[in-house]
């Protein structure tokens, strides 16, 4: 069975720094593409980052470059998001999924959520 | 950011059929394969179709997408009540070098 189970999130005052992680089980991580998608309070998808399988090639939306960093490690089946400067924008909750083919996500965890205060 | 379109909301009653359109541009849509997500209240998105037609393993085959030019299409024929959820698409954008997803649509089951 596909689970990817993210932790980390939890509340972190604007400029601050906070690291997600996701850790895939019932697939062979290494073979796929993985990303994170973001969800505000009330609102819809957004796609953050994604990153190839062996790391190579990484994707930003405009918003997050500069600030978040995405990576993975193959060994430990784990993808993080690193975060800093953190803005109140930033706050909702956020997914780890997979990619397969660099395609569209196909599985989705269940979420962390990230809270910022000002 | 994002640049795929859908109306905000759409309503049936049970056994309708409702559409939910998709719209973007030729460096999304256009080029590329559109997925489309179920997801219910307080959950994770669940994949509802990939490849722009194709049903994963388990969806019911109510659902069915299409696409043509820049425009994609979900379709729910026979529309029951735990079809209530928010519906999103999703593409990659060429130009943007980001994946979009639509701007969603929540499903009413009058």
């Amino acid at each position: 069975e596909v689970q990817l189970v993210e932790s980390g999130g939890g509340l972190v005052q604007a400029g601050g720094s906070l690291r997600l992680s996701c850790v895939g089980s019932g697939f062979t991580f290494s073979k796929n593409w993985m990303s994170w998608v973001r969800q505000a309070p009330g609102k819809g998808l957004e796609w953050v980052a994604n990153i190839k399988q062996d790391g190579s090639e990484k994707y930003y939306v405009d918003s997050v470059k500069g600030r978040f960093t995405i990576s993975r490690d193959n060994a430990k089946n784990s993808l993080y998001l690193q975060m800093n400067s953190v803005r109140a924008e930033d706050m909702g909750v956020y997914y780890c999924a997979r990619e397969p083919g660099g395609y569209s996500p196909d599985f989705w965890g269940q979420g962390t959520l990230v809270t910022v205060s000002s | 950011q994002s640049v795929l379109t859908q109306p905000p909301s759409v309503s049936g009653t049970p056994g309708q059929r409702v559409t939910i359109s998709c719209s973007g541009s030729n460096s999304n849509i256009g080029s590329y394969i559109v997925h489309w997500y179920q997801q219910l209240p307080g959950t994770a998105p669940k994949l509802l179709i990939y490849s722009t037609s194709q049903r994963p393993s388990g969806v019911p085959d109510r659902f069915s997408g299409s696409k043509s030019g820049t425009s994609a299409s979900l379709a729910i024929i026979g529309l029951q009540s735990e079809d209530e959820a928010d519906y999103y698409c999703a593409a990659w954008d060429d130009r943007l070098n980001v994946r979009l997803f639509g701007t969603g649509t929540q499903v009413t089951v009058l």
